[in-house]
């Protein structure tokens, strides 16, 4: 069974830092792209970046809003992928998912991630 | 930046048709992905590669592209079914959501 399984978040002060983990199982990790997307409070999803896999070196790609703040990095010996997120925003209060690429047809449970003095 | 345009909300009654668009410049050259989010879990893939439905999406859920649209179609619409639903592309390596689509099943 394939499961995506998220800790990490909280609450942070802005300019602060947290680091997201996402564990993989159920599917051969380093075949596969894997994406970070989040969602604000009562808003829509927007794309964070994500992880190429091993074909393609390990690659990551950003969005604009969080590129030179976040940081995706792999360790294939623990199945795992995380987020750093450095020099936080209020704006980048939201619920953060893990999703398996290329169509995002598994994700994670999803974690909240809270910005605020 | 790339937009997908999508409707605010959708009202539909059990039993019928429910169709969900995604507006997007040149949409029809890009690969279309849909996800249904119930509140409180996360997004749910149903239609993936413009008409694809994954193991698990009811045969009720199609996905269709015309011109610079792209549509999701519910059929015999359920209760379960209501949900917000999101359009999704790639656009020059960045992953792009539409705006989303409340769809109110009356």
């Amino acid at each position: 069974e394939v499961q995506l399984v998220q800790s990490g978040g909280g609450l942070v002060q802005p300019g602060g830092s947290l680091r997201l983990s996402c564990v993989a199982s159920g599917f051969t990790f380093s075949d596969h792209y894997i994406d970070w997307v989040r969602q604000a409070p009562g808003k829509g999803l927007e794309w964070v970046g994500r992880s190429r896999n091993r074909a393609n070196s390990y690659i990551n790609e950003y969005a604009a809003a969080v590129k030179g703040r976040f940081t995706i990095s792999r360790d294939a010996s623990k199945n795992s992928l995380y987020l750093q997120m450095n020099s936080l925003r209020s704006e980048d209060t939201a619920v953060y998912y893990c999703a398996r690429a290329h169509s995002l047809d598994f994700w994670g449970q999803g974690t909240l991630v809270t910005v605020s003095s | 930046s790339y937009v997908l345009t999508q409707p605010p909300s959708v009202s539909v009654a059990p039993g019928k048709t429910a169709r969900v668009t995604c507006e997007g410049d040149k949409i029809r050259s890009k690969t279309v992905h849909w996800y249904q989010q119930k509140p409180g879990q996360a997004p749910v893939l149903v239609i993936s590669y413009d008409s694809d439905r994954p193991s698990g999406t009811p045969e009720r859920f199609s996905g269709s592209k015309s011109g610079d649209t792209a549509t999701l179609t519910i059929s015999r619409v359920e209760a379960g079914d209501e949900a917000d639903y999101y359009c999704q592309v790639w656009h020059e390596d960045h992953r792009v959501f539409g705006t989303g689509t409340g769809v109110t099943v009356l």
